[in-house]
């Protein structure tokens, strides 16, 4: 089956600086690669999203790019601010909404 | 619109019981998937329906089932409950297409096993 890798684990950084977290996947037959934010308590939310016939993407402050022949995308988060704490999850869909997620990386703006 | 809505919230059962969540999507949407979040395995996939049909499969046991019914509202059962049930039950809901589409969550059911 998929197998997703994220990392890190944890992650914190400055206040205005750039967050970088990366995903790699094991499925080539993957074609559809979200990236989620989760806050304490609350629902995991989409918050950028990229297909197999996109190299990159970008929404304002984030950004997601993908690299099918390695299989690994990553997110981009730059000016980070306080409100961008929380933790994210990549994921790799294949099928019929078939999903498998990496495990997390909780990241921690400080200001 | 209104969002997904999952009931209840939070249920405490003890073990060898078993349970009924329920998921609303949002409206138009036909695909519901339901997925296990815990602190050590994060979210996993256990199941996907489309028009009242399961289209896809997680990697769980039989004991965790699901149903899709005509208005695309769908329930997940988990029977004979183990302690290592206890998990946050998410649903998410998507529109049709040939393409996979944006999920959005629910809230989740918070499941504790006693």
């Amino acid at each position: 089956g998929e197998n997703v890798e994220q990392h890190p684990s944890t992650l914190s950084v400055q206040e205005g600086d750039s967050a970088v977290i990366k995903c790699t996947y094991s499925d080539s037959a993957s074609n559809y690669f979200p990236w989620y934010k989760q806050e304490l308590g609350k629902r995991p939310q989409l918050i950028i999203d990229i297909r197999s016939n996109v190299g990159e993407k970008k929404d304002q402050r984030i950004a997601v790019t993908l690299n099918k022949t390695a299989k690994h995308f990553s997110l981009h988060i730059t000016e980070t601010q306080p409100e961008d704490s929380a933790v994210y999850f990549c994921a790799a869909y294949r099928g019929y909404q078939k999903v498998t997620f990496g495990i997390g990386t909780k990241l921690q703006v400080i200001p | 619109k209104a969002g997904v809505t999952q009931t209840p919230r939070y249920l405490i059962k003890t073990r060898g019981q078993q349970v009924t969540l329920s998921c609303s999507p949002i409206s138009g949407h036909r695909s519901v998937s339901w997925y296990q979040q815990t602190p050590g395995q994060g979210l996993q996939f256990l199941f996907e329906y489309f028009s009242e049909t399961q289209r896809n499969k997680g990697n769980f046991p039989g004991r965790f089932s699901g149903r899709q019914f005509s208005n695309s509202r769908s329930e997940m059962n988990v029977s004979t409950l183990e302690l290592g049930d206890s998990a946050l039950y998410l649903c998410a809901s998507s529109s049709e297409g040939n393409l996979n589409q944006p999920q959005h969550f629910g809230d989740g059911t918070r499941l504790s096993i006693l």
